[in-house]
């Protein structure tokens, strides 16, 4: 099945860095969804990229699919980016629409 | 909008008992997702629901693992009899559609502990 690599799988930073979270997938995908898990265990959206550059306040994430790779900026960072953050990727087989996440980055911003 | 909904928020059992986790999708999604998480890994689809139907649930063990979304909108996943490697998080997600560029919208999650 497709391999997710997700790097590094952890990351220490002072309030105010900035930060690349990279994700590497070894086939074509149909699309692509980063998500930050916070502590609580609640995942939630952050991007659904499976092409191109999106941007979403200090976020932006920009997926290179025929290279086969994704890539989530973090600028500015708060304490409360703390967490894990997870890229998905969906491959679809017949009527079957699975994400298959990476193994996470655990980010840790300290104030 | 509310998100999707999931209840309850942890359960505690011990090994060979059966334990039920609920979940409510956002209004109007038709597809619906149960993903286990195990400490210290993503997610993993166990099942995937078009409205009332199973789509693929290949990854699900059958033996004591079951779902159902009778009404096509709530569903109940199972788990009888639970083992010790059962302890993850349940997480139920939903989309709007089958089609292959629809997000997956996640709920808060069932945390189990088998004892």
């Amino acid at each position: 099945g497709i391999q997710v690599e997700q790097s590094p799988p952890d990351l220490i930073l002072q309030e105010g860095a900035n930060s690349t979270l990279r994700c590497n997938f070894s086939d074509s995908v149909n699309n692509l969804q980063w998500f930050h898990q916070n502590p609580w265990g609640q995942l939630i959206n952050l991007f659904y990229i499976p092409s191109g550059t999106k941007q979403n306040g200090r976020l932006s994430a920009t997926t290179v699919a025929t290279e086969r790779y994704s890539l989530l900026y973090i600028s500015s960072s708060q304490t409360t980016d703390s967490g894990v953050y997870f890229c998905a990727v969906l491959i679809s087989s017949g009527s079957a629409r699975q994400l298959t996440f990476g193994s996470g980055t655990q980010l840790t911003v300290l104030p | 909008e509310a998100g999707v909904a999931q209840s309850p928020r942890y359960k505690i059992i011990e090994k060979r008992q059966s334990v039920a986790f609920w979940c409510n999708p956002i209004s109007g999604h038709a597809t619906l997702y149960w993903y286990q998480q195990i400490l210290g890994q993503g997610p993993k689809l166990l099942i995937q629901f078009q409205n009332n139907g199973v789509v693929d649930d290949s990854q699900l063990p059958k033996d004591r693992f079951s779902a159902e979304r009778l009404k096509g909108v709530d569903s109940t996943l199972k788990i009888q009899p639970a083992k010790l490697e059962d302890s993850a998080v349940y997480l139920c997600a939903s989309s709007t559609r089958l089609a292959v560029y629809n997000e997956q919208f996640f709920g808060p999650g069932t945390r189990l502990t088998v004892l």
